[in-house]
């Protein structure tokens, strides 16, 4: 059984810090996505990566595929209220026919 | 539409009737994916179809969970005698690749078992 683990689970901090969310698994992702969700919709996708050692930059989202691929990072710069939500780091396996394994989420408040 | 639709966004059941769910996924997506979303927890895999073919009901948590996608578009998810753990937000995502593709959500259904 593939299991993801996803840390902190929550997180509360001032806008303007910086914040880093991680997401390790003991199997190789054949790929993983990262996601946000607000309250009342479904997951939002913000990134995938694929290779390993990949960087993917999104504005002030920086986001890093483990070398062996099997974890990976979130790292927030200058957080903003607007970025509260649930981020979510969902991995896709080799021979699993696509389906994702879900990280248990991480609540981010950013306060004013 | 622009994006994957689910109805009803709500539903409310008395322990021990069935309900329906139902996913429209986005035009030409090939695979369909269903995931059961606890309070606080991240989704959990349910089933997954690639055009009406089901590939993969690992993750059905028990015999009343059934889906069905019988012209390789609409899903449905049927769960017979609810029970109230069975309450949950249920997600719907579809992909156009045939594995391994992104995948894109819909705003999920709440089912609250009273």
């Amino acid at each position: 059984t593939q299991l993801l683990e996803q840390s902190p689970q929550f997180l509360s901090i001032q806008e303007g810090e910086n914040l880093t969310v991680y997401c390790n698994s003991s199997s190789v992702f054949s790929s993983l996505q990262w996601y946000r969700q607000e309250p009342g919709e479904g997951p939002v996708l913000l990134v995938t990566v694929v290779t390993g050692g990949e960087v993917k930059k999104l504005k002030r989202l920086t986001f890093q595929f483990g070398d062996a691929r099997k974890d990976s990072s979130l790292h927030i710069t200058a957080a903003q209220p607007g970025d509260t939500g649930l981020y979510l780091c969902a991995g896709a396996y080799y021979n699993q026919g696509g389906k994702l394994i879900f990280g248990q989420g991480t609540e981010l408040s950013v306060k004013p | 539409g622009a994006g994957v639709s689910q109805s009803p966004r709500y539903k409310v059941a008395k322990r021990g009737q069935d309900v329906a769910l139902r996913c429209d996924p986005i035009s030409g997506h090939v695979s369909l994916f269903w995931y059961q979303q606890a309070l606080g927890q991240g989704p959990e895999f349910l089933t997954y179809f690639q055009n009406e073919a089901q590939l993969d009901k690992s993750g059905l948590p028990s015999d009343r969970f059934f889906a069905e996608r019988p012209e390789g578009s609409v899903s449905t998810l049927k769960i017979q005698r609810t029970q109230q753990e069975d309450s949950a937000v249920y997600l719907c995502a579809s992909s156009l690749a045939l594995a391994g593709g992104e995948q894109y959500f819909g705003p999920g259904t709440r089912l609250t078992v009273t």
